[in-house]
C-alpha cells in the first residue's frame, strides 16, 4: 500500500460546479498536510495547508480527519484556470507527495 | 524573490553517461529534497536532507545515484552511470524545519526541475 493515496481522476467537470477530491495516508504519525497544485510542465506549489479544524481560503476548503486517516480539498464555482493537478502532501519524517488528482474544467 | 534554483533545465544524454543534477536552495532554508517525477510514479521522494546531513535516501538506486549537500548553498544528485529508465523529471525542493521538529510543516518551495532524458 502507498503511503499516500489520491483517485488519479481525470475529474472533468463544468465551470461553476464544486468538485472534492479525496486523498488517504497510512501513516497515523504524519504531523503536516498541505494540498499542492501542480500545472503542466511546471514545479509544484503550495495551494493550501490542511489543519484539524478544517480550513477556507475563498473557493477552496480543506478538512482533515485524523481516526479515518484522510484529507480532504473542496473546490467550488470552478473557473476554468483550477484546470491543473492537484496533489496530497502528507509531513512526518519525511514528507510524501500522492500521485496527484487532475482536474480539467470546461466551459 | 527568493527561489530554488536547478541546473541544467534539460538534459539529454546517451545510455552508461554520468550525469550531474545542482540545485541551489533558499537561503536560510536548513531542508533539502530530491524528488523524481514520471507519468507512472508521480512525484518520488529519493533523498532528504537536513541542516547538510542526509537523513533518508530509501528511495534511491543506491548502486547507480547518489546525493550530497557539499555546502549549504549546493545540493547535488549525481547518476552513474545512466539508464534509460532514469529518464524523468527531477526536481529539488527546499523548506525550513524549526529545531526540535521531525518533519516538514512548513511550504516547500520547488525548483522547476531538470528534465532528463536518457538514450
Amino acid at each position: 500500500r502507498k503511503e499516500v493515496e489520491q483517485d488519479p481522476g481525470p475529474f472533468n467537470v463544468p465551470e461553476g460546479a464544486t468538485v472534492a477530491f479525496n486523498c488517504t495516508y497510512s501513516n497515523s504519525a504524519s504531523q503536516s498536510f498541505f494540498w499542492y497544485r501542480q500545472d503542466c510542465r511546471k514545479e509544484p506549489k503550495l495551494l493550501m495547508s490542511v489543519y484539524s479544524s478544517g480550513n477556507e481560503d475563498g473557493r477552496f476548503t480543506a478538512q482533515l480527519n485524523r481516526a479515518s486517516q484522510y484529507i480532504s480539498l473542496l473546490i467550488r464555482d470552478s473557473k476554468l484556470s483550477d484546470s491543473a493537478t492537484y496533489l496530497c502532501v502528507v509531513g512526518g519524517f519525511k514528507t510524501i507527495f500522492g500521485a496527484g488528482t487532475r482536474l480539467f474544467v470546461k466551459a | 524573490d527568493a527561489r530554488v534554483t536547478q541546473t541544467p533545465r534539460h538534459k539529454v544524454t546517451e545510455m552508461g553517461q554520468e550525469v550531474t543534477m545542482r540545485c541551489q536552495p533558499i537561503l536560510g532554508h536548513n531542508t533539502v529534497f530530491w524528488y523524481r517525477q514520471t507519468m507512472m510514479q508521480g512525484l518520488e521522494l529519493l533523498a532528504y536532507f537536513r541542516n547538510r546531513a542526509p537523513l533518508d535516501d530509501s528511495g534511491m538506486p543506491k548502486d547507480r545515484f547518489s546525493a550530497e549537500m557539499p555546502d549549504a548553498t549546493l545540493a547535488t544528485l549525481k547518476i552513474q552511470p545512466s539508464e534509460p529508465r532514469d529518464s524523468a523529471v527531477y526536481f529539488c525542493a527546499s523548506g525550513l524545519v524549526p529545531d526540535g521538529r521531525s518533519g516538514m510543516n512548513t511550504e516547500a518551495f520547488f525548483g522547476q526541475g531538470t528534465r532528463l532524458t536518457v538514450v
